[in-house]
C-alpha cells in the first residue's frame, strides 16, 4: 500500500455521530475512489473525484458526502452514522482512464453501534 | 446497468489448479481486471486484460476472455498455500463516461489445502 495512506484504520462510533475518513496519497494522482466492502457485495463505490474539487457520485452515496480541497487528500464523511454504514471502507488512486489500474489502501473499519 | 458475477467459494488441493469464473454484463468494458485480496488487506492487481484479447498469461496466471459469452476467467496453475485470498472481477467503465470508474463482483474465497 506504499503511497497511500488511510486514517484511522479502526473506528467505533455511535450512532447519529459524525465521521470522517482520511485517504492521503503521494503518487499525484489524479482519481480517487472510496469504496465499501460488505459480504457478498464486493466493493461498491460510494464516491470518487477526478481532479480538486471535482467529485461525483457512486452507486451507493446516500449518507456519504466527500471533500477534495488538495490532490493528496480525500475525505469521506458521514453526516450522521447508521448502522448500515458499518462496513470496510477502502480509498484507491489511479491516474485515470486508459489500462486505469488501481491501488488500495489498506481499509478502514467503521462500526457503528 | 453494469453488473459482475462471481461465484462465491472454490476449494482445491495444493498442487493443483484454480479457476475462477466471471461474467459481466457491459459489453463494452475495455479492461478487465483480476485483484487479489489477503486477509486484513486491502486489493492487490493481479492482471488485467484489454478487450480485444482473449487470453493474457502472466507465470501461473492464465486469463481467458470469451467476449461473446461476456465471461472471463483466471487460471491459476500449481496453486499453493499462499493463493489462498480473495479474488475479485473487475471491468472498467469506458468512454463517454471516462470516468475510470471500476465495478467489481462479489469476490471468490479460494482455499487451498495442504
Amino acid at each position: 500500500d506504499a503511497g497511500i495512506t488511510q486514517s484511522p484504520r479502526h473506528k467505533v462510533t455511535e450512532t447519529g455521530t459524525p465521521v470522517t475518513l482520511r485517504c492521503h496519497q503521494t503518487e499525484n494522482h489524479r482519481y480517487m475512489y472510496w469504496y465499501r466492502q460488505d459480504p457478498g457485495h464486493g466493493l461498491r463505490l460510494i464516491h470518487y473525484s477526478y481532479g480538486v474539487k471535482d467529485t461525483d457520485k457512486g452507486e451507493v452515496s446516500d449518507g456519504y458526502s466527500v471533500s477534495r480541497s488538495k490532490t493528496e487528500d480525500f475525505l469521506l464523511t458521514l453526516e450522521s452514522a447508521t448502522s448500515s454504514q458499518t462496513s470496510v471502507y477502502f480509498c484507491a488512486i489511479s491516474q485515470g482512464p486508459g489500462a486505469n489500474v488501481l491501488t488500495f489502501g489498506a481499509g478502514s473499519r467503521l462500526t457503528v453501534l | 446497468g453494469e453488473d459482475v458475477e462471481q461465484s462465491l467459494f472454490l476449494s482445491v488441493r495444493e498442487g493443483d489448479s484454480s479457476v475462477i469464473n466471471c461474467t459481466y454484463t457491459d459489453s463494452s468494458s475495455t479492461y478487465l481486471y483480476w485483484y487479489k485480496q489477503e486477509p486484513g488487506a486491502g486489493l492487490q492487481l493481479l492482471t488485467y486484460i484489454f478487450s480485444n484479447m482473449d487470453m493474457k498469461q502472466d507465470q501461473r496466471l492464465t486469463v481467458l476472455l470469451n467476449k461473446k459469452d461476456k465471461h472471463l476467467s483466471l487460471r491459476i496453475a500449481d496453486t499453493q498455500t499462499g493463493d489462498s485470498a480473495i479474488y475479485f472481477c473487475a471491468e472498467s467503465m469506458t468512454p463517454p463516461s471516462n470516468t475510470g470508474k471500476l465495478i467489481f463482483g462479489q469476490g471468490t474465497t479460494l482455499q487451498v489445502k495442504p
